[in-house]
């Protein structure tokens, strides 16, 4: 059974600081992994994507892969109030170019 | 206007009784997907089409259809077979050139009583 796990949090931090999410995955054959924002009640958005090893910047998020160590971070600086919800992992595996396998999820707080 | 629409965004229906979920997308993907989401967990995978006229189970299949008539279209139907379906359920579509990017329409509550 291939899994992908978040913290379910809440991760609370202060408006301005680095918010800090991690994801681990079970299976060695990923690929392809993503990063979904969503809000309560709304559908997931999605905020990043990387695929190799190393960081990807896209203005204040940052996605860190490591492979080696099957897991995958996202990094939110200079955090909002307006980033205040649920970031959702989503990994690939080799071979199924067509299934996303999503973690639970992890609840992002931040505080003014 | 790009995206992936779905309706109606609520629905209620009495148990026993099926309904139909309608996904359309306009960004010429070919791949289509339905998840459900319960509260606090993540997606889990209902069906998914890689090309019209075609389609997989996914992971919680039983209880729903689905078909693929048209590129643009991937209807899900909520059948009464379904124990517990009661939940917000999302359509999502995919290009099959390279990226491989999952993109979400905005969703159906449904609740059934």
């Amino acid at each position: 059974q291939k899994e992908v796990e978040q913290n379910s949090g809440p991760l609370s931090v202060p408006e301005g600081a680095i918010a800090s999410l991690n994801c681990t995955y079970s299976d060695r054959g990923s690929q392809s992994f993503f990063w979904y924002r969503q809000y309560s009640g709304k559908s997931p958005e999605l905020i990043m994507s990387i695929y190799s090893n190393g960081d990807k910047e896209d203005g204040r998020f940052t996605a860190q892969l490591n492979k080696a160590s099957q897991y995958v971070s996202l990094l939110i600086r200079d955090s909002q109030p307006s980033d205040s919800a649920t970031y959702l992992c989503a990994v690939r595996s080799e071979g199924s170019s067509y299934k996303l396998i999503f973690g639970s999820g992890t609840r992002l707080l931040v505080r003014p | 206007d790009g995206g992936i629409t779905q309706s109606p965004k609520y629905l209620f229906r009495k148990e026993g009784q099926n309904v139909t979920l309608s996904c359309e997308q306009n960004l010429n993907h070919d791949a289509m997907y339905w998840y459900r989401q319960d509260p606090g967990q993540g997606l889990r995978l209902i069906y998914y089409s890689q090309i019209v006229n075609d389609f997989q189970k996914g992971d919680i299949a039983e209880g729903y259809s689905v078909s693929r008539e048209k590129k643009e279209s991937f209807p899900l139907t909520v059948t009464s077979a379904q124990k517990n379906p009661t939940a917000f359920y999302l359509c999502a579509s995919q290009s099959t050139g390279g990226i491989y990017e999952q993109y979400f329409g905005p969703g159906t509550r449904l609740t059934v009583t």
